[in-house]
């Protein structure tokens, strides 16, 4: 099956604590993006990759981190910068170009206590 | 400023009925506009993409149509069914920028019963 797979789909961390979520897909797709998700707001990016070993910074990045080692994976790490960490994290991929489909993983939600 | 508004904020009808969702937007230079569904705690699943020289697209109950004069988009459901209770984004593209998803803060369609 292809798709693009986030994990866990729930995580709890005490603040102060960094934390990664995971990102995998197997479409072949050379960019990937993590987006953030609060309630009653649109998608806010935080960061994206066009191609291996180099990303860039969205609308939102203070306090997150990333690496793109691998096609395949684009791991996010919330780190203890990150002011109001507890938010749904959406993922997703896409073929290089403008009017390319970007598929979605099925999203972490992650509570910060 | 880059801006994407949908309305109406929430709306319930009941099963069977038609209804339709608007999308307005400021983007520029645009790219192409599309719609996603995403159910509660769930990825976005797209149903339409629409270039600029694209006026309507279907896929089953769902029609998209795009005005580029007026910047305007609406998602007309017809014979709705339970299961179209969700979200519904509205997503415009940059020309310039692929990576540039302008993300509306969504509809929120409850079809009762």
């Amino acid at each position: 099956d292809g798709g693009i797979t986030q994990s866990p789909k729930y995580l709890f961390r005490k603040e102060g604590q960094n934390v990664t979520l995971s990102c995998e897909q197997n479409l072949n797709h050379d960019a990937m993006y993590w987006y953030r998700q609060d309630p009653g707001q649109g998608l806010r990016l935080i960061y994206y990759s066009q191609i291996v070993n180099d990303f860039q910074k969205g609308d939102i990045a203070e306090g997150y981190s990333v690496s793109r080692e691998k096609k395949e994976s684009f791991p996010l790490t919330v780190t203890s910068a990150q002011k109001n960490p507890t938010a749904f994290y959406l993922c997703a991929s896409s073929m290089q170009g403008t009017n390319t489909e970007a598929f979605f993983g099925q999203g972490t939600r992650l509570t910060v206590v | 400023k880059n801006q994407v508004e949908q309305s109406p904020q929430s709306l319930i009808i009941l099963e069977g009925k038609n209804c339709t969702l608007q999308c307005n937007y400021t983007v520029s230079p645009f790219s192409n506009l599309r719609w996603y569904k995403q159910d509660t705690g769930r990825g976005p699943v797209s149903l339409t993409i629409m270039t600029f020289s694209e006026n309507t697209k279907s896929n089953g109950r769902y029609t998209a149509t795009l005005d580029a004069d007026t910047k305007q988009s609406s998602l007309h459901i017809t014979a709705s069914q339970l299961s179209d209770s969700a979200s519904y984004i509205c997503v415009v593209s940059e020309r310039q920028a692929g990576t540039a998803l302008i993300f509306g803060k969504g509809t929120t369609l409850s079809v009762s019963s």
